[in-house]
């Protein structure tokens, strides 16, 4: 089956300070996802980003669909950035399902 | 626009009992899904609703698991026999065709 792979797994961030994350995957997919599931486990939608560049805010996403990554850039970090970021791919296979990734863990410290 | 909204929020049971769990998505999505996400993992897909229609259930959803959603709308997650290794938060998601994919709060569930 279709490999996402996120990195760094973990990272922790100066308040103020850039980030970039990383998303891998390993076969041609519909779309893909980028959420945030905040410490108290919601999670939040936010990117939807087959391909191209997106900004919201201080939030900024990438996709290159062909060469299979995505990247989630963070700027002037917060504490309130602090959560897991998952990417979440949909098959090109016809089938509507989203696979998620393991995560990348941030933690911003005031 | 009210949200995904999953009930109940937390569910304590014995092994061996059945539980259901209900999700009513955003009023205009026509697709749900489940997801399960236990300590640590990414949210894992067990089955997707297009509409009414099951079109897809995943390869580890035992027999003990049945989703339904009737006449399109809410949709219910129903665990029977229940398991140890079936405690884990229990996701809903909706979204309408190629939009994006809005979750609820999720229901936690501990099996004792």
């Amino acid at each position: 089956g279709i490999q996402v792979e996120q990195s760094p797994p973990d990272l922790i961030l100066q308040e103020g300070a850039n980030s970039t994350l990383r998303c891998n995957f390993s076969d041609s997919v519909n779309n893909l996802q980028w959420f945030h599931q905040n410490p108290w486990g919601q999670l939040i939608n936010l990117f939807y980003i087959p391909s191209g560049t997106k900004q919201n805010g201080r939030l900024s996403a990438t996709t290159v669909a062909t060469e299979r990554y995505s990247l989630l850039y963070i700027s002037s970090s917060q504490t309130t950035d602090s959560g897991v970021y998952f990417c979440a791919v949909e098959l090109k296979d016809s089938s509507y399902k989203l696979i998620f990734g393991s995560g990348t863990r941030l933690l911003v410290r005031p | 626009d009210t949200g995904v909204s999953q009930n109940p929020r937390h569910k304590i049971t014995k092994r061996g009992q059945n539980v259901t769990f209900r999700c009513d998505p955003i009023s205009e999505h026509n697709r749900l899904y489940w997801y399960r996400q236990t300590l640590g993992q990414g949210p894992e897909f067990l089955t997707y609703f297009q509409n009414e229609a099951q079109l897809e259930k995943s390869r580890l959803l035992s027999d003990r698991f049945s989703a339904e959603r009737p006449k399109g709308s809410f949709s219910t997650l129903e665990i029977q026999r229940t398991e140890q290794g079936d405690s884990a938060m229990y996701l809903c998601a909706s979204s309408y065709f190629n939009s994006p994919l809005h979750f609820g709060n999720g229901t936690r569930l501990t099996v004792t």
